[in-house]
């Protein structure tokens, strides 16, 4: 099936500080780029959606200014948490779509973020 | 709004038997498509099994098959010879476009 991958799969940063993360489709051109937080026991919730050369869509009651998402190629879509807060630690789930047949939609392995 | 309900936190089964785990969802979409994933400790989300609401008939994969009730709306995943290595966090999902929402999940043991 097809790959996607994340990078770093954790990372720590200190309050006040950002901190990007890197989605990328290895052998597929992602249209639809998907970004989901989960936080510990608990189930995926999409933040926001965005299309290649597109702003993104945010989920409501997500920041958008907190929370800057690019999508500039159709294999790489970042995820930037600006001036992190301990309560941005979660963790990220970014998933991808090659458009066409709308159901097919693949996880990356998630990144653990940690802000001390 | 699509809404994706799954009302067991926790089940069990013992090794080699079979489980049934329940969901429910609510659209006023007619065309859509359900599925279910599984999430082992490494958090990689899995693809178990997906099913179009256009077809009648239930997918199945292997050990794994759905009982799918469009008017009902429901979406049950019943796993049969339960493995150890079915241990996992399951997720229901519905998707309508481009639009995906998951159930609670459903942390499923699997005893030796």
């Amino acid at each position: 099936g097809a790959v996607v991958s994340q990078h770093p799969s954790r990372v720590i940063c200190k309050s006040g500080t950002s901190v990007k993360i890197e989605c990328r489709s290895l052998d597929f051109q992602a249209t639809t780029m998907f970004w989901y937080r989960q936080f510990p026991k608990k189930s995926l919730m999409l933040m926001a959606t965005s299309n290649e050369g597109s702003k993104a869509t945010y989920e409501q009651g997500v920041e958008k200014d907190k929370f800057l998402i690019n999508h500039a190629s159709l294999t790489l879509s970042t995820l930037t948490v600006t001036s992190a807060h301990p309560e941005d630690s979660s963790f990220y789930i970014c998933s991808a779509s090659a458009g066409g047949r709308t159901y097919e939609q693949y996880f990356g392995p998630g990144t653990r973020l940690t802000v001390t | 709004a699509q809404t994706v309900t799954q009302s067991q936190p926790e089940m069990s089964v013992q090794e080699a038997e079979t489980v049934t785990l329940s969901c429910t969802y609510d659209t006023s979409e007619n065309n859509y498509y359900l599925f279910w994933y599984k999430q082992p400790p490494s958090r990689q989300m899995i693809l178990v099994i997906r099913q179009e609401a256009y077809k009648q008939q239930n997918a199945t994969e292997n050990r794994f098959s759905v009982n799918f009730q469009k008017a009902a709306k429901s979406f049950s995943l019943k796993i049969s010879d339960s493995q150890l290595g079915d241990t996992a966090m399951y997720f229901c999902a519905f998707k309508y476009n481009n639009d995906m929402r998951f159930g609670a999940g459903t942390r499923l043991t699997v005893k030796p």
